[in-house]
């Protein structure tokens, strides 16, 4: 099964907003809601930061938000800040019982 | 507090074995569901293993065969033990706990490194 995709790279100033998308099939992000989103500071361990499309843990500021349309699913920041950048992974939940993650996109900030 | 302590990785020739240990502190692995997740050098996440509370298992299709998830209750620890490996095998290897349904990953420990190369 190939990865979900996301675009390589996506920047934005302090304060600005950014969105990730993330592609895939109704086999996966189009067919459950189960689509979260992780974001991964270099040489760390990957946090959850939205969940069931749109739910956040707690802890993770309102800043980050999360959406769906169709086979497509978007993380959005607001608020751009400093320590936002990292790379950021969608995942999926997939009719083969399985998890699908993106490929990554890097956020960097201006 | 919450801990996922992975051990058991290492540098290990093609065809060999290795066995990944992840233990857990703060809550019962016997709860909830857990999975592997593994990330090669420089690249992305990939999905490995879950293994459910009632211990019904998954394996991505690139591991199905080779690989095997275990749970150990009393020792509250899951398993990966890891056979025929393979080059494109060598990755870190994350454990992480589930959270309610589709597998949501929302603890993760810090991950063990695999190298496979002769």
């Amino acid at each position: 099964q190939s990865a979900l995709t996301q675009p390589a790279s996506v920047s934005g100033s302090p304060g600005q907003s950014i969105t990730i998308s993330c592609t895939g099939t109704s086999s996966d992000v189009g067919g459950y809601n189960y689509v979260s989103w992780y974001q991964q500071h270099t040489g760390k361990a990957p946090k959850l930061m939205i969940y069931e499309v749109t739910t956040r843990p707690s802890g993770v500021p309102d800043r980050f938000s999360g959406s769906k349309s169709g086979n497509t699913a978007s993380l959005t920041i607001s608020g751009l800040q400093a320590e936002d950048e990292a790379d950021y992974y969608c995942g999926s939940y997939t009719s083969s019982r399985t998890l699908l993650f993106g490929g990554g996109t890097k956020l960097t900030v201006l | 507090e919450l801990q996922l302590v992975e051990s058991g990785g290492g540098l290990v020739q093609p065809g060999g074995s290795l066995r990944l240990s992840c233990a857990a502190s703060g809550f019962a692995v016997t709860t909830t569901y857990m999975s592997w997740v593994r990330q090669a050098p420089g690249k992305g996440l990939e999905w490995v293993s879950v293994i459910y509370s009632g211990g019904t298992i998954y394996y991505a299709d690139s591991v199905k065969g080779r690989f095997t998830i275990s749970r150990h209750n009393s020792e509250n620890t899951v398993s990966l033990q890891m056979d025929s490996l393979r080059v494109e095998d060598t990755a870190v290897y994350y454990c992480a706990r589930g959270l309610g349904p589709g597998i949501v990953l929302d603890f993760w420990g810090r991950g063990t490194l695999v190298t496979v190369s002769s």
